[in-house]
């Protein structure tokens, strides 16, 4: 089945400090997701974002499918990022999961 | 329609007995999907309906696993005799069929966490 794996594993950050979380995937997929899980274990919707790139706010997404990658960029971060960070893809193999990244754990300090 | 909701949050039960989970997705979501992460790991696919039709189950659905969506609306994921490593947060999630039989966008609940004691 496809791999997803992510890097950094653990990050830490100085708050205000910029940052690029990359997620890698073995085959070709339909779609891409990157999610933040909060300390209560929420996952909050931060991209869909199949190809091209996207921003909102501090955080901006690329993906580029061609080459079976995707970017997250944090920009001035903030302690309210902490958490971990997933990518999951969904296979174009006829199968309907999203496949998740093994995560990258992000602490800012203050 | 305030999202993806599950319940309970928290269930602490003993080994042996039975459990239900309930997942209400969003209200037009045709696809539900139910989860399982363990501590430091990334979630793990169990199973996959779309509408009432369960197209998919993981490998990590056992016998003691049982899912359901009657009517292609909320959904029900039942263990019976628990065992200690069953404890986990179990996850679910909730999407549209798109054109293509591809996914949209995926949103999920906020878990419920068992305990198996």
């Amino acid at each position: 089945g496809i791999q997803v794996e992510q890097s950094p594993p653990d990050l830490i950050l100085q708050e205000g400090a910029n940052s690029t979380l990359r997620c890698n995937f073995s085959d070709s997929v339909n779609n891409l997701q990157w999610f933040h899980q909060n300390p209560w274990g929420q996952l909050i919707n931060l991209f869909y974002i199949p190809s091209g790139t996207k921003q909102n706010g501090r955080l901006s997404a690329t993906t580029v499918a061609t080459e079976r990658y995707s970017l997250l960029y944090i920009s001035s971060s903030q302690t309210t990022d902490s958490g971990v960070y997933f990518c999951a893809v969904e296979v174009t193999s006829g199968t309907y999961k999203y496949i998740f990244g093994t995560g990258t754990r992000l602490k800012v300090l203050a | 329609d305030t999202g993806v909701s599950q319940d309970p949050r928290h269930k602490i039960t003993k080994r042996g007995q039975n459990v239900t989970f309930r997942c209400d997705p969003i209200s037009e979501h045709n696809r539900l999907y139910w989860y399982r992460q363990t501590l430091g790991q990334g979630p793990e696919f169990l199973t996959y309906f779309q509408n009432e039709a369960q197209l998919e189950k993981s490998r990590l659905l056992s016998d003691r696993f049982s899912a359901e969506r009657p009517k292609g609306s909320f959904s029900t994921l039942e263990i019976q005799r628990t065992e200690q490593g069953d404890s986990a947060m179990y996850l679910c999630a909730s999407g549209h069929r798109g054109r293509g039989n591809m996914n949209t966008e995926a949103f999920f609940g906020q878990g419920t966490r068992l305990t198996v004691v």
